[in-house]
Formats: structure tokens, C-alpha cells, sequence
């Protein structure tokens, strides 16, 4: 069936870059999405990209598509520390247009 | 434009006891759907609906109901609570914004319940 699958943790010093890594099965996937959560809060779109897109760069963010492996990146440039939270990757069920969500990957975000 | 609103914040519930979420949204997006999101996990999809009148299961729907009498709300009722409910619910919507539709789900802030 169809699965997405995240590390859980990732640590940074702030000025470094952070990059979030998703993994996900169902290669008839539309549009992939990431989401960021923060505490207390809703789940908030910040960048999704098309499947026939390997690239999408929006100010310090970075996503980056590799179709034949089925891997999805985010990159994040100059990471702050209001970047801190938690990072969910999604996909667009190709068959179904449902989104299926990884675990959610919490970002810390070291001064 | 408010978005995607949901009420309660929080709730307490004892076993066995019912209520309804409620969800709201001003955009007129067609599709709407409820969430569950237990800790350390990703969103499950319980419910989702592709317009008025329209309601399909998600993955887990067993102890939940839904609704959609008009395009704004689509409320989420639980009838006999159990502690394997507890969690956060999360409303969200999509669909056309501006003329345009682009698939984007827009998440209400959600609500966390706790079943003792």
C-alpha cells in the first residue's frame, strides 16, 4: 500500500543548513507537499512540488525530486531558530487524490 | 478570510460519552476532511468529503460519523468515546482559491481530546 516514511529527529546549529528527507511508494503520486507543525498549532503548507519537477526553490527552501528512487528532500537555507518544529512530507495518492502523510520529522534548532 | 476554523480548542471526555468537532470553512472549497494525529505520528484520515451532501471513509473511521449538509461545514461526531480517540483532530480543506484550483489542503489550528 501506500507509505511515506521520515527520520524522526534532526538537530542543527542555527546558520547551518538542514535538510529533511522523505522516502514514500506510490509512484503515481501527483504532487508532493511539505507541511510544518508547529507547537500547539495546525499543520501549515510550506512548499509542494509537481511530480514532473526534480526542483523547486523558494527563497531559503529547497525541495528536491528523485522520481526513480522515489525520494523527496527539503532543504532549508540559514536555518533560524523560529524554524523549529515539526516537518511532515505528503503525497497525493495518484489513484485516490488522498494525502498520506509521513511520521513528521521534529526539527531542533541549536543558538 | 478566517481559513479553516475549528471548535473546541480542547475537551475532556469521559467513556462512552458523545460530541461533536466542529469545522468551518470560508473559502468554498469543495473538499473537506478530518484528521487524527496521535503522538509521534503522522495524519490519518478518518472522513472526507467531495462536496455538500458527499461523505467517504478514510483509514480509520470505525467510532466516528460525519455530515456535510453545505459547502462551509463539516462537522465530526463521535458517539460512544473510547480512550483509543484521544488524540488531535484536524480539519482541512481544499480546492478552488481564486478561480484556481490547486489541490492544496488548508489545515484548521485543531482540536485536542482527551477520552479518560
Amino acid at each position: 500500500g501506500e507509505d511515506v516514511e521520515q527520520s524522526l529527529f534532526l538537530s542543527v546549529r542555527e546558520g547551518d543548513s538542514s535538510v529533511i528527507n522523505c522516502t514514500y511508494t506510490d509512484s503515481s503520486s501527483t504532487y508532493l507537499y511539505w507541511y510544518k507543525q508547529e507547537p500547539g498549532a495546525g499543520l501549515q503548507l510550506l512548499t509542494y512540488i509537481f511530480s514532473n519537477m526534480d526542483m523547486k526553490q523558494d527563497q531559503r527552501l529547497t525541495v528536491l525530486l528523485n522520481k526513480k528512487d522515489k525520494h523527496l528532500s527539503l532543504r532549508i537555507a540559514d536555518t533560524q531558530t523560529g524554524d523549529s518544529a515539526i516537518y511532515f512530507c505528503a503525497e497525493r495518492s495518484g489513484n485516490t487524490g488522498k494525502l498520506i502523510f509521513g511520521q513528521g520529522t521534529t526539527l531542533q534548532v541549536k543558538p | 478570510n478566517a481559513g479553516v476554523t475549528q471548535t473546541p480548542k480542547f475537551r475532556i471526555l469521559k467513556i462512552g460519552q458523545s460530541m461533536t468537532l466542529q469545522c468551518t470553512q470560508d473559502m468554498n472549497h469543495n473538499y473537506m476532511y478530518w484528521y487524527r494525529q496521535d503522538p509521534g505520528m503522522g495524519l490519518k484520515l478518518i472522513y472526507y468529503s467531495v462536496g455538500a451532501g458527499i461523505t467517504d471513509k478514510g483509514e480509520v473511521p470505525n467510532g466516528y460519523n460525519v455530515s456535510r449538509s453545505t459547502t462551509e461545514d463539516f462537522p465530526l461526531r463521535l458517539e460512544l468515546a473510547a480512550p483509543s480517540q484521544t488524540s488531535v483532530y484536524f480539519c482541512a480543506s481544499s480546492g478552488q482559491t481564486s478561480g484556481i484550483y490547486t489541490d492544496t489542503q488548508y489545515f484548521g489550528p485543531g482540536t485536542r481530546l482527551t477520552v479518560l
